[in-house]
């Protein structure tokens, strides 16, 4: 199975911050992986998929970027509502992985 | 307007069997490339991609969990069900059905609110 470890686990950050986190696979996945955002107690929301296509009324502040194994989420500048929890996930071979997730805390 | 919302039990002993039902709404599963999937999320830990099921019937299973884990689907009622057998307290989540972007299987763009599932003596 395929393995996506994201860094850092956590992250502290200002609003209005350029924020960047990272996902690596194990073994290359082309361009099959999503960005999550997830509130505690709430399901998540897409945010990228297919490595950079951003997700239907996502703010453009939010961009992925990658291919192969490795992939960043970038956050222009930090807002409120952005302090979450975000998710890296492959697709390949009719099985999908998710990362352990980043904690973006306020500073 | 797509919308999936999960039912079942929210207390189970080890070792029994849980079904979660996945009722939605807004697509049906009898169209091609529609799927619907189950995640899970164990309190405080990461998203785990549990199983898929496909338009035309195809399933697809975790590496890990396959072994116990099945799903259905009932297209009249617009529904997709998941059982797990042999409950542990590990097993301990919220469990998701999510539906990936329409013709693109790479992200999950719909998810319910998701089920508490508490296994428990």
């Amino acid at each position: 199975d395929i393995q996506m470890t994201q860094s850092p686990s956590t992250l502290s950050a200002s609003v209005g911050d350029r924020v960047t986190i990272t996902c690596r696979a194990s073994q290359s996945i082309s361009y099959w992986l999503a960005w999550y955002q997830q509130n505690p107690g709430k399901a998540p929301t897409l945010l990228i998929y297919k490595a950079s296509t951003l997700g239907s009324g996502v703010p453009s502040r939010f961009s992925g970027s990658g291919s192969g194994t490795e992939f960043t989420l970038t956050i222009s500048s930090l807002q409120p509502d952005d302090f979450a929890t975000y998710y890296c996930q492959q697709y390949n071979s009719y099985s999908y992985t998710f990362g352990q997730g980043t904690k973006l805390e306020i500073k | 307007q797509v919308t999936l919302r999960e039912s079942g039990p929210a207390l189970v002993k080890p070792t029994q069997t849980l079904t979660l039902t996945c009722t939605f709404s807004g697509f049906s599963l009898s169209t091609s490339g529609m799927c619907v999937s189950w995640i899970r999320q164990p309190p405080g830990k990461a998203l785990e991609w549990l199983a898929r099921i496909d338009w035309d019937d195809d399933k697809f299973y975790s590496t890990s969990l396959k072994t116990r884990l099945s799903i259905s689907k009932d297209t009249s009622k617009n529904q997709v069900v998941l059982t797990m057998t042999n409950m542990d307290p590990v097993d301990t989540a919220t469990y998701y059905c999510a539906r990936p972007i329409a013709g693109d299987y790479t992200g999950f763009d719909y998810w319910g609110q998701g089920a508490l599932v508490t296994v428990s003596s």
